[in-house]
């Protein structure tokens, strides 16, 4: 079975501060690893995703198989970035989605 | 940009009665897929749907769940008899081709 675990519930950072969002899974195969935002009163989007290695508003995210990892940073958080994060899992393509609890990012001026 | 829409937004309900939630999934993505997310706690899949079946549904997905995709373009979650412990949000998702999960903005069902 997969299990995602983000162990931080809230993250409260100043703005220009780096920000790390720890995610750990586990999983026996080879997994896509992927992070959504919710912001306020907003729908779930995708942040990124692991295979396509891109930087999306300044976050970046490395999938590390030795770790079981795959942390989300940014170097310089901006107010727009208070949000929840959720870390996501996904077996293969067309699977479904096994997500953490999310953390909740607010970054103060 | 196309996007996912879900209705109602809020749905109240009776414990026991029927409720249809809707989703009309972005044209032409092929995957879809019904997640549930109980205050404060985790976002937690329901069912996958591909190819006009169900291609597979967790342990919370019983009997009293069924998925529909009667027209093309709807998608739909019905729950036969709600429960108290149904209340949550409810969030569709759509998939054009198996790698990318677009999100509705999410029904909230309170169940009374």
């Amino acid at each position: 079975a997969q299990r995602v675990t983000q162990p931080e519930k809230l993250l409260s950072v100043f703005k220009g501060a780096p920000v790390e969002l720890k995610c750990n899974y586990s999983y026996s195969g080879s997994p896509e690893l992927f992070w959504y935002v919710q912001y306020s009163r907003q729908r779930l989007q995708l942040l990124l995703r692991h295979i396509s290695r891109e930087s999306i508003k300044g976050f970046t995210a490395d999938l590390n198989k030795g770790e079981t990892s795959f942390h989300l940073k940014k170097p310089f958080a901006q107010e727009e970035d208070s949000a929840m994060y959720y870390c996501a899992l996904s077996r293969a393509a067309g699977n479904k989605l096994t997500f953490g609890g999310g953390t909740r990012v607010l970054v103060k001026p | 940009e196309p996007e996912v829409t879900q209705t109602p937004s809020h749905q109240v309900t009776q414990m026991g009665q029927e409720v249809i939630l809707r989703c009309v999934p972005i044209s032409n993505h092929l995957y879809f897929y019904w997640y549930r997310q109980i205050l404060g706690q985790k976002v937690e899949f329901l069912v996958s749907f591909y190819n006009n079946e169900i291609s597979e549904k967790s342990e919370i997905f019983d009997d009293q769940f069924s998925v529909e995709r009667p027209d093309g373009s709807n998608f739909t979650l019905k729950i036969r008899s709600t429960k108290l412990e149904d209340s949550a949000m409810y969030f569709c998702a759509s998939d054009p081709t198996g790698d990318t999960q677009y999100f509705g903005p999410g029904t909230r069902l309170t169940v009374l």
